[in-house]
């Protein structure tokens, strides 16, 4: 779905250095996941967060990751001092409620982070 | 909590052929499943979801799912698949957990549709 932005779509980084993931949600949803994809992985949750608040971080690594949802302006996925081991695809997905109500992520196209 | 198993990484069939794509998840009481569809370059988008009720479901552009609550198993079918159904299928479960639900995902399939 068209409605959730991502940005950048294609992200080069040496190692050390620090990514930025943005992340506009449709209009109107207030919710916002990270998912991150490796190869034969499938997606794994990273975190949930609302405007302002981060509900749930329990698949962001402890170190490194971070992640923001403001009151205004996109949800940013920072990874500091990134490695190899980050190179992913990273995909942001929004709801207009939690998702007890119909389940249903819409996603964003996702950006590929790749770590020299 | 939950998890999702799907069993094939790579499926690979000729046009007209049929589907089925496996897809198990872990007990853990309620559950709510969903198919996903990514097709090369695009976003996920829902294929069909499972909520309660028959446990037969249909989807977009063909696609049916059926629950089997006996067997942990929410399969996904195509009677006749076409070269546009090249794609990676995600199964996926909602976990409840937290007081709130989040989206857990299997591994995915990859499908190749030749011609």
């Amino acid at each position: 779905n068209a409605g959730v932005m991502q940005n950048p779509r294609h992200l080069v980084r040496r190692r050390g250095q620090e990514a930025r993931l943005r992340c506009s949600p449709m209009k109107g949803h207030s919710h916002v996941y990270w998912y991150r994809q490796l190869p034969e992985e499938g997606l794994k949750f990273m975190v949930y967060l609302q405007k302002e608040n981060i509900i749930d971080e329990s698949g962001m690594p402890k170190e490194r990751f971070s992640a923001e949802f403001p009151k205004e302006g996109p949800s940013i996925l920072r990874i500091q001092q990134v490695v190899r081991g980050d190179s992913a695809a990273y995909f942001c997905a929004s709801s207009p409620l939690g998702q007890a109500n119909t389940g249903e992520l819409f996603f964003g196209e996702g950006s590929r982070l790749t770590v020299l | 909590a939950q998890s999702v198993s799907q069993h094939n990484h790579h499926v690979i069939l000729s046009e007209a052929a049929s589907l089925e794509l496996g897809c198990n998840y872990s007990y853990g009481g309620t559950v709510n499943l969903f198919w996903y569809v990514q097709y090369p370059g695009q976003h996920l988008q829902l294929l069909l979801k499972y909520f309660s009720g028959d446990p037969l479901v249909k989807g977009i552009k063909g696609f049916e799912a059926e629950f089997i609550k006996s067997k942990f198993s929410f399969n996904l079918r195509k009677p006749s698949v076409q070269w546009s159904d090249t794609a990676e299928y995600f199964c996926a479960v909602i976990s409840f957990s937290g007081g709130y639900n989040k989206l857990i995902f299997g591994a995915g399939t990859r499908l190749a549709v030749h011609p």
